[in-house]
């Protein structure tokens, strides 16, 4: 199975702060990685799709970047509702993995 | 308003079975590849089994093969995860996902993700 690697697992930060995380494939997987963001207690929600594709109706603040193994979720000025947990997944090979996830936490 | 809606968690021994369901709405189910994906308490997401439109593929991580079967009633816009020989391990809230494709003209490539998510069902395995 491809093993995503999530870094760092953990973060604090202030609002309006820039914000960067990153994910390492196992093996190339071209760009076929999408970003999920989950609140405590509620369902993930999609972010980006194709390692770089804002999905509709999520702000312009979030983009992602990268291709083969190596990928980054920014979000350029962070926001209170912008704190949360966040997942990387690769639909490139079988099993689909996550990564082990990014806690955004208030400074 | 597009909606998916999972039911069926509960209570269950170890080795007991349970189905759940996944209820569709505001979409055609039948145009979609659907996945299940669990969170265990405290832990990060799971990637668990996904079903191709008209059954004909079907993909699991090791560890349910064998035990979960993922199925789909098109026409009842429903699908399934039927679970058996469950572990204390399998305790979890179990989602049901819409995996839906991405056409890139410019470079002819699809892609998937996981768009819509129901609000997930629980599941715990104890004696």
């Amino acid at each position: 199975a491809i093993q995503m690697t999530q870094s760092p697992s953990s973060l604090s930060a202030f609002v309006g702060a820039r914000v960067t995380i990153t994910c390492r494939a196992s093996q190339g997987i071209r760009n076929d990685l999408g970003w999920y963001q989950q609140k405590p207690g509620k369902a993930p929600k999609l972010l980006i799709y194709a390692a770089s594709s804002l999905q509709s109706g999520v702000p312009s603040r979030f983009s992602g970047s990268g291709s083969g193994t190596d990928f980054t979720l920014t979000i350029s000025s962070l926001q209170p509702e912008d704190f949360a947990t966040y997942y990387c997944l690769q639909d490139y090979g079988y099993p689909r993995t996550f990564g082990q996830g990014t806690k955004v936490e208030v400074k | 308003e597009v909606q998916l809606v999972e039911s069926g968690g509960g209570l269950v021994q170890p080795g007991g079975s349970l189905r759940l369901s996944c209820a569709a709405s505001g979409f055609t189910l039948s145009n979609f590849w659907m996945t299940w994906v669990r969170q265990a308490p405290g832990k990060g997401l799971e990637w668990v089994a996904n079903i191709k439109e008209d059954e004909s593929e079907k993909y699991y991580v090791d560890s349910v093969k064998g035990r979960f079967t993922i199925s789909r009633d098109n026409a009842k816009n429903s699908l399934y995860l039927q679970m058996s020989s469950l572990r204390a391990e399998d305790t979890a809230v179990y989602f049901c996902a819409r995996d839906k494709t991405y056409y890139f003209e410019s470079s002819g490539y699809y892609y998937d993700a996981l768009d819509i998510w129901g609000q997930g069902t629980v599941v715990t395995v104890s004696s």
